[in-house]
């Protein structure tokens, strides 16, 4: 299995932006999460899904912030507008049920300038 | 109180010597509990997972439950320079809660 994909690795945009990360779940997976990681707050559970529908969105900052999946395959994490204060290492991960181990993606690092 | 709670190091251990890493947490119905290993830069890896009472070995890891005091550790034998990373411990909760909270993580350092 290729494991949890994230696209894109990196992604620098201006203020104001709109910005949108993606994540392919490892196949067979039910549940998928949406992290955030600084230095500051650590590692911050925004949003998961269970078989595609969300579960518990109340990690998410502010309605700037918005997550969907549309399939078992595939799901996006959507900033609009950026800030500065979002810039983070934004994770993806997967589990097969809720007790299970969750795997990670390697991550996109945003930077809102 | 901090749900999960680590204390962030850094630790230094010489190589070869016994690493011991450390957490508390605060939910007594928790469930499972993992520990991740994550190098500068990359993603949290899953190096070991525990959910009852005593201890689980894997190699040169050992992972320590003890439920009636809410303590998790992780011991890492013959430590080598490779082990250095931040580790982090991550708690389920019970009663059908199913968020990972994770501690803010332990900086190692295995000198040579």
């Amino acid at each position: 299995d290729a494991g949890v994909i994230q696209s894109p690795r990196h992604e620098v945009t201006e203020m104001g932006q709109e910005v949108t990360l993606r994540c392919k779940p490892i196949s067979g997976h039910d549940y998928l999460f949406w992290y955030r990681q600084t230095m500051m707050r650590g590692l911050e559970l925004l949003i998961y899904f269970n078989n595609n529908v969300p579960i518990d969105d109340s990690g998410m900052p502010e309605d700037r912030f918005s997550a969907k999946m549309p399939n078992a395959s595939f799901s996006t994490l959507k900033i609009q507008p950026s800030e500065p204060r979002d810039s983070a290492v934004y994770f993806c991960a997967s589990s097969l049920t809720s007790y299970n181990e969750q795997f990670f993606g390697p991550g996109t690092r945003l930077t809102v300038l | 109180q901090k749900e999960v709670e680590q204390n962030s190091g850094p630790l230094s251990v010489p190589e070869g010597a016994i690493a011991s890493l450390n957490c508390t947490y605060s939910d007594r119905v928790s469930q499972s509990f993992f520990w991740y290993r994550q190098y500068s830069g990359k993603s949290p890896e899953l190096i070991m997972s525990i959910y009852s009472n005593g201890d689980k070995e894997d190699g040169r890891f050992t992972a320590q439950l003890n439920k009636a005091s809410q303590y998790v550790s992780l011991l890492i034998r013959d430590s080598q320079p490779s082990d250095s990373a931040t580790y982090l411990c991550a708690v389920t909760g019970g009663g059908g809660a199913q968020k990972l909270v994770f501690g803010q993580g332990t900086r190692l350092t295995i000198n040579p």
